[in-house]
């Protein structure tokens, strides 16, 4: 079983739509929870982080559900610069015992806006 | 305020050949991290270093690769004898000294790209 798992993808959407991502991780310990976004042959960059209340930025909502291990990504009102893959990524212990953690990432989910 | 950076940004290397990828976390920054990412795959975290320590290596080949973070100059990540399954895009980020704490954030350089032929 994969450690973060994403959406396949790609999803294809016109501008204004509505796009959800959905991401489950296996690690029950793990502590903090990110969205990142990756352009084409770019950097990951923080897009939000993830709280069990849910978060919301401008257009982006963010769910956590730490009982089902499930995280989601609402994007509104899409825009063409929307277009990039998203990132689930977890921050926890890599094993028991762990002095220290580490970030798990997904394969991401590819999202392109069309005009 | 400069972000993190990465040279190379690219770098071609023939199988046997040694890579070197240095990385300058952003000021104030004194963790760093380094991460691989494969041809259409997710980063995998390979490295955690501080200042002269080496704090998490469990996500690190066990031959071939090296990890640094000298008290003075950018943080190194060597690799030996390069093969073409090296061939990757290399990240590094770094984070302000709560670094082991889970609400640390990361900031990711541009990545250099190495290419095994």
């Amino acid at each position: 079983r994969k450690e973060v798992e994403q959406d396949p993808g790609p999803f294809n959407v016109p501008e204004g739509a509505t796009v959800a991502f959905n991401c489950t991780y296996s690690n029950s310990a793990s502590q903090s929870f990110f969205w990142y976004r990756q352009d084409c042959r770019k950097e990951p960059k923080l897009l939000m982080s993830v709280y069990s209340s849910g978060n919301e930025d401008g257009r982006f909502t963010a769910q956590l559900n730490r009982a089902s291990q499930y995280i989601s990504l609402l994007i509104r009102d899409s825009k063409l610069s929307d277009s990039a893959t998203y990132l689930c990524v977890v921050n926890g212990p890599a094993y028991s015992g762990a002095g220290s953690y580490q970030l798990t990432f997904g394969k991401g989910t590819k999202l392109s806006v069309i005009p | 305020n400069a972000g993190v950076m990465q040279n190379p940004r690219h770098l071609v290397r023939r199988r046997g050949q040694e890579a070197r990828l240095r990385c300058s976390p952003m000021k104030g920054h004194s963790h760093v991290y380094w991460y691989r990412q494969l041809p259409e795959e997710g980063l995998k975290f390979m490295v955690y270093l501080q200042k002269e320590n080496i704090i998490d290596e469990s996500g690190m080949p066990k031959e071939r690769f090296s990890a640094e973070f000298p008290k003075e100059g950018p943080s190194i990540l060597r690799i030996q004898q390069v093969v073409r399954g090296d061939s990757a895009a290399y990240f590094c980020a770094s984070s302000q000294q709560l670094g082991h704490l889970f609400t640390d954030t990361q900031y990711f350089g541009p990545g250099t790209r190495l290419t095994v032929l």
